[in-house]
């Protein structure tokens, strides 16, 4: 039972476009979530966040955007740069539980130069 | 500069052995949390510990064991009772439970035959 899914393993862009990662999630008790950056034999290295009190939160070229309602979030990349190809993941965190993550399955993103 | 080490990178054990990998900080973080990443999958939290001498089972305890002696220190041992160990393993901290970015470790790619 996957609480938080990433329904596309992939994803292609073009460099200087906008690369668009979405992620849903069950739990309604998750009220944090996070996204992180993973390069191969490496681990993954935080990228940004949302409480879900806020619908948006942006930091340089990343957003993120959460829709309670829908029980979704995307992060926006714009522009996107070949540095960017890796691995994706979404996580989220309720009250309680000592904040445990429960992450997606990924999303590989390949900026195309 | 301060940091997650997990040491080894790669790890080779015969099956039947019990195998110990290591991790240690030293950013003075109060909790440490060990996940398993399989090929097309998310992290799953096998392990946690919110201070030193306390650690709680995770998602997927069955066939780990940790222990957390020392605040800098959260060894996991992966036993013979564990029916898949192959996978690799990642080692996060957070400056204390119930904070929400958690930081990782370069993982340790453990193949058992």
């Amino acid at each position: 039972d996957q609480q938080v899914k990433q329904n596309s393993p992939s994803l292609s862009v073009q460099e200087g476009r906008i690369s668009i990662l979405n992620c849903d999630y069950t739990n309604s008790m998750f009220d944090y979530f996070l996204w992180y950056k993973k390069y191969p034999a490496e681990g993954p290295t935080f990228l940004i966040s949302i409480s879900s009190i806020k619908d948006k939160n942006e930091d340089g070229r990343f957003t993120v955007f959460l829709n309670k309602s829908a029980k979704h979030l995307s992060l926006h990349i714009v522009p996107s740069q070949p540095g960017d190809s890796a691995v994706y993941f979404c996580a989220a965190s309720a009250k309680g539980s000592a904040r445990q993550l429960t992450f997606g399955s990924g999303t590989q993103l390949t900026v195309l130069p | 500069d301060g940091g997650i080490t997990q040491s080894p990178k790669y790890l080779f054990r015969k099956e039947g052995q019990n195998v110990t990998l290591s991790c240690e900080q030293n950013l003075n973080h109060d909790a440490m949390y060990w996940y398993r990443q399989d090929p097309g999958q998310g992290l799953r939290l096998i392990y946690y510990s919110q201070i030193v001498n306390d650690f709680q089972k995770g998602d997927i305890a069955e066939g780990y064991s940790v222990s957390r002696e020392k605040k800098e220190s959260f060894p996991l041992t992966v036993t013979s009772a564990q029916k898949n160990p192959t996978a690799f393993y990642l080692c996060a901290s957070s400056i204390q439970a119930g904070v929400y970015e958690q930081y990782f470790g370069p993982g340790t790619r453990l193949t058992v035959t």
